[in-house]
């Protein structure tokens, strides 16, 4: 148990639709990042927030945007939803002072999100 | 650009049977290397790492060392359980200004009592 949960656990949605997902940290994780993760791939960094600032990101195209608020949770949005968005969606998040990647960081179960 | 490639699973063993699960990495300069599992129905834990050449990363035995002249962090274990049932990622991180973590495919691993 990381104390990092996620919601919701799964989503269907169809093409052209947009979709929020949220992430809720520990106490004092100031760091998240986001994942997206295909099936029978492994995860592909998306972007990552601190202090409620973007300060990395993947190659993933602007309809894929965040937020980070002040009490730990976070949210990823994606708009104009496409067939290739169906996957797993994971968040991760460090303690305040570990903002490096070299740092360990939790993992969230993750939203399942179907594209129809 | 920078990748890494993992063997394809499932790999299916028996109890007690020695683990390896193979590794190879492409990258610019000399990345750090780190192998994640994912237990079912969980989220991915870091299990080792190792941040430069001939470093040996331990974690629960297992055990992967970094190569610098093979381009490879293979894992190891030498007695695997039933609880190693899951999904192990390997990984890194280059040493440039985008220092973004970069994984494998996922391996795969099933252990039969």
């Amino acid at each position: 148990e990381t104390g990092v949960t996620q919601s919701p656990t799964h989503l269907i949605k169809t093409r052209g639709q947009q979709v929020t997902l949220r992430c809720s940290s520990q106490s004092g994780h100031n760091t998240v990042s986001w994942y997206q993760q295909a099936l029978g791939q492994g995860p592909q960094f998306i972007f990552q927030y601190y202090r409620e600032e973007e300060n990395g990101r993947g190659n993933f195209p602007p309809r894929f945007s965040g937020l980070q608020f002040p009490n730990y949770s976070s949210e990823l949005n994606v708009n104009a939803l496409e067939l290739d968005d169906s996957a797993l969606y994971l968040c991760a998040s460090r303690p305040k002072g570990q903002n490096s990647f070299f740092d360990e960081q939790f993992f969230g179960p993750g939203t399942r999100l179907t594209v129809l | 650009g920078d990748s890494v490639t993992q063997m394809e699973g499932p790999v299916t063993l028996s109890e007690e049977a020695f683990l390896t699960i193979n590794c190879t990495y492409t990258a610019t300069g000399y990345p750090s290397l780190f192998w994640y599992v994912q237990y079912p129905g969980e989220g991915l834990q870091l299990l080792l790492k190792a941040t430069k050449a001939d470093d040996k990363g331990s974690n629960k035995g297992f055990e992967a060392t970094y190569r610098k002249e093979t381009t490879s962090f293979h894992l190891e274990k030498g007695s695997v359980q039933v609880s190693d049932s899951a999904v192990y990622f390997c990984a890194l991180i280059s040493m440039n200004r985008d220092d973004k973590i970069i994984f494998g495919k996922g391996t795969r691993l099933h252990i039969l009592p």
